[in-house]
């Protein structure tokens, strides 16, 4: 079935350091894909998508590329702040006609400042 | 914009008593979702409903009823609740929108079974 494994956390790093979180899918065909985030004590909150290959969704700074080759959509930031940490799922919605999100098991991340 | 409201925010119960948790979405959202977040485990779908009139199991049914009140409302019940329902619990709404379907969040409850 479809599915989603994202790294194992936590990832800790230093204010001003360069993150990524690894991503893959299992999924036919072509899903859509997202990021969410969530802060201490908060729901989940969409933090950007992309709905075909080579999208390259965006927000806050965070980047994630489709990348359907590698069935990958890593997330990536050039210099995370303090106000970054937070738990980070990697999701997807199949194209099969579903409208269920399937997420990742999150990755907390902590940057030190 | 409330977006997905959910009640209580907190909660303590013993084994074996029942209590409903409540969502509400003022979105007019056509689908609503029940999900528990448990550590190292993301977040499983324990119900969710298509559409108002309408409700299916998730990945983690068991021990759980929900009610799709109207379109606004998605009630999940604890019958008889049991330690291993200690989680936090997420409602959430979507609906199919050009170039994907977002699903929008409630803050969750925290419920501890003792």
């Amino acid at each position: 079935g479809d599915s989603v494994t994202q790294m194992e956390g936590p990832v800790t790093l230093s204010e001003e350091a360069f993150l990524t979180i690894n991503c893959t899918y299992t999924a036919t065909g072509y899903p859509s894909l997202f990021w969410y985030v969530q802060y201490p004590g908060e729901g989940l909150q969409l933090l950007l998508k992309a709905t075909k290959a080579d999208d390259k969704g965006s927000n806050k700074g965070f980047e994630a590329t489709y990348r359907k080759e590698t069935t990958s959509f890593h997330l990536e930031k050039g210099s995370v702040q303090v106000s970054d940490s937070a738990v980070y799922f990697c999701a997807l919605i199949p194209n099969t006609g579903g409208f269920k999100t399937i997420f990742g098991a999150g990755t907390r991340l902590f940057v030190k400042a | 914009n409330a977006g997905v409201t959910q009640t209580p925010k907190f909660q303590v119960l013993k084994t074996g008593q029942s209590m409903t948790l409540q969502c509400a979405q003022d979105m007019n959202h056509n689908s609503m979702y029940w999900y528990r977040q448990d550590p190292g485990m993301g977040l499983r779908l324990i119900y969710y409903s298509a559409s108002e009139g309408t409700t299916d199991k998730g990945e983690v049914p068991n021990g759980y009823n929900v009610s799709r009140l109207n379109k606004r409302e998605f009630s999940l019940r604890l019958e008889s609740a049991a330690p291993s329902q200690t989680s936090v619990y997420f409602c959430a709404s979507s609906d199919v929108i050009q170039g994907g379907t977002e699903a929008f969040f409630g803050q969750g409850t925290r419920l501890t079974v003792v």
